[in-house]
């Protein structure tokens, strides 16, 4: 069965400090890993995917993540927040086109002055 | 390109009632799916669409249906409608082996 682990829940970041997210998954097959971000009220923007390759994938605003598989995580991270990366993080697995996703129950990220 | 476009964006039902919502995938994508997101929660799969067909379907009630058009676009349905079934509605479209993209939702509330 697929999972997914966001261990936390909330994260509060002061502008200009870098931000790490952790995603934890499960998955019996090669898993294909997104993040998505959710402004209040709003639909799922994807961040940033990892299919294959390069284990380093970069995305939009500035986001990377690394899948390591070792320790079947794939964590967001940026190194400089702006007060507009303030929304709610979700990791997902599944697999590409017509295969469902699973999502982590999200991190919601506060950033402070 | 229009994205992913969802109707109505926000919907008030009574309980028992039905409610149907809807979505057009965007420009060139045949699959679509439907997830509900509650409050404080991530988005929970409810079924895919393509061909027209119902092709994978998540832990939800038969009271959940819906349907694909010939022109991609799909309805989710919902029945006899609980209190629990208020939640952010998110439709996402894709194509083959690409990643899928979402709409803005339908925020369902029922009272």
């Amino acid at each position: 069965a697929q999972s997914v682990t966001q261990p936390d829940i909330h994260i509060t970041v002061s502008e200009g400090a870098s931000l790490e997210l952790r995603c934890n998954y499960s998955y019996g097959a090669t898993p294909y890993l997104f993040w998505y971000v959710q402004s209040p009220g709003q639909g799922l923007q994807l961040l940033l995917k990892y299919f294959s390759g390069d284990t380093l994938v970069q995305g939009i605003k500035g986001f990377e993540a690394e899948f390591k598989r070792s320790q079947s995580s794939f964590n967001l991270r940026k190194p400089s927040v702006h007060w507009s990366d303030a929304a709610e993080y979700f990791c997902a697995v599944g697999a590409l086109g017509r295969g469902k996703l699973q999502f982590g129950a999200g991190t919601q990220v506060v950033v402070t002055p | 390109d229009a994205g992913v476009t969802q109707s109505p964006t926000h919907l008030i039902k009574t309980r028992g009632q039905q409610v149907t919502l809807r979505c057009s995938p965007k420009s060139g994508h045949d699959t679509v799916s439907w997830y509900q997101q509650a409050l404080g929660q991530g988005p929970q799969f409810i079924f895919q669409y393509y061909e027209e067909e119902e092709r994978q379907r998540g832990n939800f009630p038969d009271r959940f249906s819906g349907h694909q058009f010939p022109n991609y676009s799909s309805e989710l349905n919902v029945n006899a409608l609980l209190l629990g079934d208020s939640a952010l509605y998110l439709c996402a479209s894709s194509w083959t082996d690409r990643e899928a993209f979402f709409g803005q939702g339908t925020r369902l509330t029922v009272v």
